[in-house]
């Protein structure tokens, strides 16, 4: 079956620093892609609609410029954060849907942890 | 902002027994799915129930769908311990493509 791909699974960076995490769609295309956060015990909540060929959809309170989204290809979404600080420790997961006949199935990364220090 | 909210918030439960959690949401959907997260792993789709669907049934779950009320329940029947995770519904809403997320039920389910 489908299966996306996130990379890294667990990094730790310095504040200050960016760290960039990969989200890919192993098997079939996707024009859009979906970037989450969650706090401990806390559900995901959304952060953008990465969007193929044009720029990401942010949701209200999300910045853009501290979290820099980059779906450059079909198979292949972005996610950067900027000037990490440790308030940005959280586990991010990607989502990527793609359309059948049947109607779009949308697949979760595993997730990637990232601790700021 | 979430669209789905579950009730409850933790649930503790002996092995064996049956578990139900219930979600309500705000908006019209196109379907609502269950999740399940083990701690700190990934998202695991459980079941995609659509708008006009009222149950449906995987295994030892059973998930309902009221869409007058905009709810739906999750019922997990004879629990394992290896059941403890956390359970989320989420819904695809109709006026946009993405999927919002409840805060989630944490399940524990003692042996």
């Amino acid at each position: 079956g489908a299966v996306v791909s996130q990379h890294p699974s667990w990094v730790i960076c310095k504040s200050g620093t960016s760290v960039k995490i990969e989200c890919r769609s192993l098997d079939f295309q996707a024009t859009t892609m979906f970037w989450y956060r969650q706090f401990p015990k806390q559900s995901l909540m959304l952060m953008a609609t990465s969007n193929e060929g044009s720029k990401a959809t942010y949701e209200q309170g999300v910045e853009k410029d501290k979290f820099l989204i980059n779906h450059a290809s079909l198979t292949l979404s972005t996610l950067t954060v900027t000037s990490a600080h440790p308030e940005d420790s959280s586990f991010y997961i990607c989502s990527a849907e793609t359309g059948s006949f049947s109607g779009n199935t949308i697949y979760f990364g595993e997730g990637s942890w990232l601790t700021v220090v | 902002s979430q669209q789905g909210e579950e009730d409850p918030q933790a649930l503790s439960i002996q092995e064996g027994e049956n578990a139900t959690m219930n979600c309500s949401y705000k908006t019209s959907i196109n379907n609502l799915q269950w999740y399940r997260q083990n701690s700190g792993r990934g998202l695991v789709h459980l079941i995609l129930i659509r708008s006009n669907e009222r149950e449906k049934h995987s295994g030892r779950l059973r998930v309902t769908l009221d869409t007058s009320k905009k709810s739906s329940s999750l019922l997990i029947t004879a629990s394992r311990a290896a059941d403890t995770a956390s359970y989320f519904c989420a819904t695809d809403a109709s006026n946009n493509n993405d999927m919002r997320f409840g805060a989630g039920t944490r399940l524990t389910v003692k042996p």
